[in-house]
């Protein structure tokens, strides 16, 4: 079975630019949840989308938002992009709720925002 | 507010010997545990998981311990090996209702010299 991917890998954008992010789960899987990762910052969620509802959401500004489409593929965008948005998102995949479920990552989109 | 705190950022250990990782949580809430692994540029990798029913589990060279009433759990690696160097995440749910997002913490970089 093929992993969680994500597309782009790396991104380079400049302040003021918006940027979307794509990631396709593991086949069956319905809950597709995302994370920023800083350095010293750990995993921070954004939020979880499961079956094309949002079902969660972390501490971000609505610049941050996502979707999920009827095949459980998911997209992140963030608008207005700042400096501190530079970090590895990460994306994750998980059969059910992700709070009840193993979560599976993919390798991560490193956006550099200058 | 931390609700997971991993307080080592790093840990060196001899190739051979014991590491061990620890993990504190705040939440009483939270029943389910999990730690993941990471190397530079990829996405975590699932190593183990506890349930609050138990009290510890174990897989190869990895088990959990988990320590309900000092909210603590920890992950022993028996042998070291050089290939465990990585970073170590600690994470939490509430996995009875399934709504709440997995909770990590910062992460604690192991390095493992032969």
């Amino acid at each position: 079975k093929a992993g969680v991917t994500q597309t782009p890998r790396y991104l380079i954008k400049t302040r003021g630019q918006q940027v979307t992010l794509s990631c396709s789960p593991i086949s069956g899987h319905r809950s597709v949840s995302w994370y920023q990762q800083t350095p010293g910052q750990g995993l921070q969620f954004l939020f979880e989308y499961f079956s094309e509802t949002q079902r969660n959401k972390g501490n971000f500004p609505g610049r941050f938002s996502g979707r999920q489409f009827s095949n459980s593929r998911s997209e992140m965008n963030v608008s207005t992009l700042e400096l501190g948005d530079s970090a590895l998102y990460l994306c994750a995949s998980s059969l059910s709720l992700a709070g009840a479920d193993t979560q599976y990552f993919g390798p991560g989109t490193r956006l550099t925002v200058l | 507010d931390q609700q997971v705190k991993q307080n080592s950022p790093s840990l060196s250990v001899q190739e051979g010997r014991i590491s061990i990782l620890n993990c504190d949580y705040t939440n009483s809430m939270f029943d389910y545990f999990l730690w993941y692994k990471k190397y530079p540029a990829e996405g975590p990798t699932f190593l183990i998981s506890i349930s609050s029913i138990k009290d510890k589990n174990e897989d190869g060279r990895f088990t959990v311990f988990l320590n309900k009433s000092a909210k603590h759990l920890s992950l022993h690696i028996v042998p070291s090996q050089p290939g465990d160097s990585a970073v170590y995440f600690c994470a939490a749910s509430g996995a009875g209702s399934g709504n709440t997002p997995l909770v990590f913490g910062k992460g604690t970089r192991l390095s493992v010299i032969a």
